[in-house]
């Protein structure tokens, strides 16, 4: 079947280094990703979307990878800040990943 | 503009009750989208539309239905509860993007439903 995959369920990391968020897709060919980001009780708020035919995408701190060889897209957070702690979701054409629960420690 | 709205923003149902989840979006986006989230399982769609009067099924349709009237909103129904169907129910909006691949997808605050 289809899926969107988010190989680490959380993350630990101290404030100041880069997070890296890995996302693997089966099955299926997605024509783009998008990274949304999900604090508790509210719903995901989307931060950037990059197209099968882009290698990466860059937003301020934040950087994405898609590589359709290895089917796996990449996030990072650099300078990564407390307030950066919160839940990370893959999502292509439609599917989610079950997200990834970053912990930026001061 | 309140963007996504969602109503209610918690109910309990005895099983084999009826209830209408109520998404609303002021954005004037084309797609609208019911999704739930589970835990450990990630957002899973249960229907879409692509457009005023238009619905499809998605990956997890079964015990659900849907209607879009007006464009600016997305009803979901469930006939008959099952404890099964306890979850955060989330709706969203968008615009088709290009080539007709949805956009960015904005995102009501939930709905949390449980079934006893």
């Amino acid at each position: 079947s289809q899926k969107i995959e988010q190989n680490s369920e959380a993350l630990n990391i101290q404030e100041g280094k880069t997070a890296t968020l890995t996302c693997n897709y089966t099955n299926y060919s997605p024509a783009y990703l998008q990274w949304y980001r999900q604090d508790p009780g509210r719903g995901p708020v989307f931060l950037l979307l990059i197209r099968e035919n882009e290698k990466e995408k860059r937003k301020e701190r934040l950087k994405v990878t898609f590589d359709t060889t290895l089917k796996q897209s990449l996030f990072h957070i650099t300078a990564s800040q407390p307030a950066d702690s919160a839940t990370y979701l893959c999502a292509g054409d439609m599917r989610f990943g079950a997200g990834t629960r970053l912990t930026v420690k001061p | 503009n309140a963007g996504v709205t969602q109503t209610p923003k918690f109910r309990v149902l005895k099983t084999g009750q009826s209830m209408t989840l109520l998404c609303a979006q002021d954005m004037n986006h084309e797609y609208m989208y019911w999704y739930r989230q589970d835990p450990g399982m990630g957002l899973r769609l249960i229907h879409y539309s692509v457009g005023e009067g238009t619905t499809a099924k998605g990956e997890v349709p079964d015990g659900y239905n849907v209607s879009r009237l007006k464009k600016q909103n997305f009803l979901l129904g469930l006939e008959s509860a099952a404890p099964s169907q306890t979850s955060v129910y989330f709706c969203a909006s968008s615009h088709p993007g290009l080539a007709g691949v949805s956009d960015e997808q904005f995102f009501g605050p939930g709905t949390r439903l449980t079934v006893l």
